[in-house]
């Protein structure tokens, strides 16, 4: 089955503590994409991967990094979290064919930083 | 800067209703326009992925417009259920940049039995 496999759903933690949060791809994607989404703000993209070994930042970078040394996998680390990455984060896979295939989204994972 | 709005921003009706839910954006540059659904505290489901050189997209009881020009798209859910309850997300790729995808805020639909 195509999908994209985030790990972990949901997870605690505490403020400066470094965490990864995994994603994983298995339609041979070449665009990879971290989203947040937060109540009255709506879904904001983190940083962007075009390829591997190619990522750029999106709209609200700050406080993050990522690496995508291999195709299916780009992980968003947060190397000391504060309350407000509070969120919920999405990562997203495409084709850059032309025509595209759309964006297909994980299910999520809820990042709660105390 | 690509700006999505949705509306309305919530919607009740009884089952069996048939509905339209509107998204404009204010740059007609667009690769391609998506519609997504989200469940409460869930992932995003994509209903239909509209390319930027087509009309319209049909999935069962799902169908969506799109008109570039105008900067609008519908999605109109015929015979409404309860299990379509749901907030519904519409999102644009640009053509400059077609990697960021734009949200709009979402329109959250109820349908009662």
């Amino acid at each position: 089955e195509a999908q994209v496999t985030q790990n972990p759903r949901y997870l605690i933690t505490v403020t400066g503590k470094k965490l990864t949060v995994t994603c994983s791809q298995n339609m041979n994607h070449e665009y990879m994409s971290w989203y947040r989404q937060d109540p009255g703000l709506g879904l904001r993209q983190i940083y962007y991967s075009m390829n591997v070994e190619v990522t750029d930042k999106g709209d609200v970078p700050e406080g993050y990094k990522v690496s995508r040394k291999e195709k299916r996998n780009f992980p968003l680390i947060l190397e000391s979290p504060s309350p407000n990455q509070t969120s919920l984060y999405f990562c997203a896979s495409s084709s850059t064919t032309l025509g595209g295939s759309g964006y297909t989204f994980g299910s999520g994972t809820r990042l709660t930083v105390v | 800067k690509q700006e999505v709005t949705q509306i309305p921003a919530a919607l009740s009706v009884p089952e069996g209703e048939n509905l339209v839910l509107n998204c404009s954006f204010t740059d007609s540059a667009i690769y391609n326009l998506q519609w997504f659904r989200q469940d409460p505290g869930k992932g995003l489901t994509s209903l239909l992925l509209i390319q930027s050189s087509q009309r319209e997209q049909t999935s069962g009881r799902l169908n969506a417009s799109l008109d570039k020009s105008s900067g609008r798209s519908t999605l109109y859910i015929a015979a409404s259920q309860p299990g379509d309850s749901a907030t519904y997300l519409c999102a644009v790729s640009g053509r400059a940049g077609f990697q960021k995808l734009v949200f709009g805020t979402g329109t959250r639909l109820l349908v009662s039995p």
